[in-house]
Formats: structure tokens, C-alpha cells, sequence
């Protein structure tokens, strides 16, 4: 069975700190692979998106994450984090072949303090 | 364009007593999700709609649980009779059909608050 683990459950940093949160999954097949955010008193939205290729991605707001398949990670990293990226972060992966339900990690609380 | 809704927001009922929990999908978006959030946990998988069919129903946790699409179009969840495991967020997703492999992207929808006394 395909499963998500995310290793840090809170994380808090100063304005301009770098983040890098951290994303391991486990399955046997291919997989896509995602990142979710939910801002506080907003709808879960995605970050960005793994399907195939380039293993480091772009997504909105200048987060970026990188997929290492000898790792079965897919950490997300932002240089320099900003106030307004305050929320939960949810690492997700649903398989490339069958049914596409999402798997989601147990989220990444993050606060940003000015 | 108007994005996926829910309704209620939130719901307090309890032990034994019946809620339907609704989901309209963006228009147009074949593939409709529900998923499940217990406090302090993994947001989990219950079931996915192609139009009106069930295609994987494997994460509804018992037949206390019964969705329905009917016509394709929105979606309801009935939970009855409703017990205090049953607290959590449901939130609903849709996704169009075009892209093979599990690419298209899911759209979520604020989620039902749904408390169990």
C-alpha cells in the first residue's frame, strides 16, 4: 500500500530563513507526486506537481521541490520564506497507473514569525 | 468560474443521529473525490465518483457510509448512524478527464466540520 510520511509536524521560522520540508513516500509502482498547501481559512491548493522529467520542479510563490527517486523523497525547499507562508503543507502521491486517489502525508504546520 | 463547495461548513450533531454532507464539483469535472480529516491525522481517501458510478470506493470505512452522484452533477455523503469516530473534516475534490496517469489536477473545497457528540 502507498504511503506518505512527513517527518517534521511543526516547524517555525524567522522571516527570510530558508525552508526545506521533508517528504518521503513508499510504493512499489510509478508515481506522481504533489505538493498541497491550505492557508489559514482557505481551501487546500496546489503548490506543485511531479509526473516525470526534471526532478526539480517550480511551483507559485517560489517554493520549488525536488524528487530523488533512489530516496523515494520529494522535499520542498523555498529560499526565503515570508510571513504570508504561514500554513499547512501537505505532501501528497497518487499512482501513475489504476485509480488516481491522492495519499496524503500528515502535514507540516508552518509558522513564519516577522 | 466558481471553484468546489460544500455544505454545511459545519456540523455538530449527536451519537446515533443522521447527516448528509454535500459536495458541488466545478462544472464539468467528470472525477469527483471524498476524502476524510481526523484531527491530528493524515487527510485519507473515501471514495471517487466518474460521473454517477463509484470507481473506488476501497477508503470508505463502513456501511454507515453512503455517497451518491446522482446525474453525474453534485454529490451527497450520508453518515448514518453517525458515531464520535466519525468527527473529523470531509473534504470533497474534483478533477476533470483528460490527462491519463492520475495528472489531472484535484480541486478541493473547503471541507464540512463534522462534530459527533
Amino acid at each position: 500500500a502507498q504511503s506518505v510520511s512527513q517527518h517534521n509536524h511543526h516547524v517555525i521560522l524567522s522571516e527570510a530563513a530558508s525552508l526545506e520540508l521533508g517528504c518521503n513516500y513508499s510504493y512499489g509502482g510509478t508515481v506522481n507526486l504533489f505538493w498541497y498547501v491550505q492557508y489559514p481559512g482557505q481551501h487546500l491548493q496546489l503548490l506543485l506537481k511531479y509526473f516525470s522529467g526534471d526532478p526539480l520542479v517550480k511551483g507559485i510563490k517560489g517554493f520549488e521541490a525536488e524528487f530523488i527517486k533512489s530516496k523515494f523523497s520529494f522535499n520542498l525547499r523555498k529560499p526565503s520564506v515570508q510571513w504570508s507562508d504561514t500554513a499547512e503543507y501537505f505532501c501528497a502521491v497518487n499512482a501513475q497507473t489504476g485509480f488516481q486517489k491522492l495519499v496524503f502525508g500528515t502535514g507540516t504546520r508552518l509558522l513564519v514569525s516577522p | 468560474e466558481a471553484g468546489v463547495t460544500q455544505f454545511p461548513s459545519h456540523s455538530v450533531i449527536e451519537k446515533g443521529q443522521t447527516v448528509t454532507l454535500r459536495c458541488d464539483p466545478i462544472s464539468g469535472h467528470d472525477n469527483l473525490y471524498w476524502y476524510r480529516r481526523v484531527m491530528g491525522k493524515e487527510i485519507k481517501f473515501l471514495l471517487h465518483f466518474v460521473k454517477e458510478s463509484k470507481q473506488d470506493e476501497s477508503g470508505m470505512p463502513n456501511n454507515r457510509f453512503l455517497a451518491e452522484r446522482t446525474g453525474g452533477t453534485y454529490s451527497t455523503l450520508k453518515v448514518q448512524p453517525a458515531e464520535l469516530e466519525d468527527s473529523g473534516v470531509y473534504f470533497c475534490a474534483s478533477s476533470q478527464t483528460g490527462l491519463a496517469g492520475g495528472r489531472n489536477e484535484q480541486f478541493f473545497g473547503p471541507g464540512t466540520r463534522l462534530t459527533v457528540l
